[in-house]
């Protein structure tokens, strides 16, 4: 079956533009989480939605990030004013798990590696 | 901020043989997921093992788990070209967020 997919698979900013990444997670799958990965390095939270609310925003390094997921499925990313240190791989996850079970297997995208100029 | 350590940080060894990677965290866990990503497939969950469980197996896989030592090695048995990968473990923290390590390069020279 189709798996969690992710685009655009690569995006090249100039500082100062605004971003959307886009994740469309398994079919059915109640909870969705974006990770940040830097190079060389594991992934760092973001958010969590559990269907269309936001559980979870602690994770996001700055008020120009944005997620949102309005019907509970697709799930945008965006970055506002994006700066050089927003350069990473962005990596969207979904899972069976709602709050109260959300240890399960997480499915990951393939991820949007945006550079910044 | 990264919770689990993997290490080494880099390890390099023939095909068919074992190799052994190992991770320590710092918070009290429900369970500990080990993770592997490559170029060509991404980030793909490779096996679970929950904080009452000592040693788990899946396929060429054997991950164990020390809670008071709060570490935990992943083993791959007859290493393959396919296995060249980073390798990550994971750990729920207290918030309910999944919180990784830096990861362990794997190598498998044919």
């Amino acid at each position: 079956g189709a798996g969690v997919s992710q685009s655009p698979r690569y995006k090249v900013a100039k500082r100062g533009q605004d971003v959307a990444l886009r994740c469309d997670p398994i079919s059915g799958h109640v909870s969705l989480f974006w990770y940040q990965q830097a190079l060389g390095q594991g992934p760092e939270f973001l958010t969590y939605f559990q269907n269309e609310a936001q559980l979870d925003k602690s994770g996001l390094p700055s008020d120009r990030f944005f997620a949102e997921r309005p019907e509970g499925s697709v799930s945008t990313l965006k970055i506002q004013r994006t700066q050089q240190e927003d350069s990473a791989v962005y990596l969207c996850a979904s899972s069976t798990g709602t709050s109260g079970t959300r240890y399960n297997e997480q499915f990951f995208g393939p991820g949007t590696r945006l550079t910044v100029l | 901020s990264q919770q689990g350590e993997e290490d080494p940080q880099a390890l390099s060894i023939q095909e068919g043989e074992n190799a052994t990677m190992n991770c320590s965290y710092k918070t009290s866990i429900n369970n500990l997921q080990w993770y592997r990503q490559n170029s060509g497939r991404g980030l793909v969950h490779l096996i679970l093992i929950r904080s009452n469980e000592r040693e788990k197996h899946s396929g060429r896989l054997r991950v164990t788990l020390d809670t008071s030592k709060k570490s935990s090695s992943l083993l791959i048995t007859a290493s393959r070209a396919a296995d060249t990968a980073s390798y990550f473990c994971a750990v729920w923290d207290s918030n309910y967020q999944l919180i990784w390590g830096a990861g362990t390069k794997l190598i498998i020279k044919p």
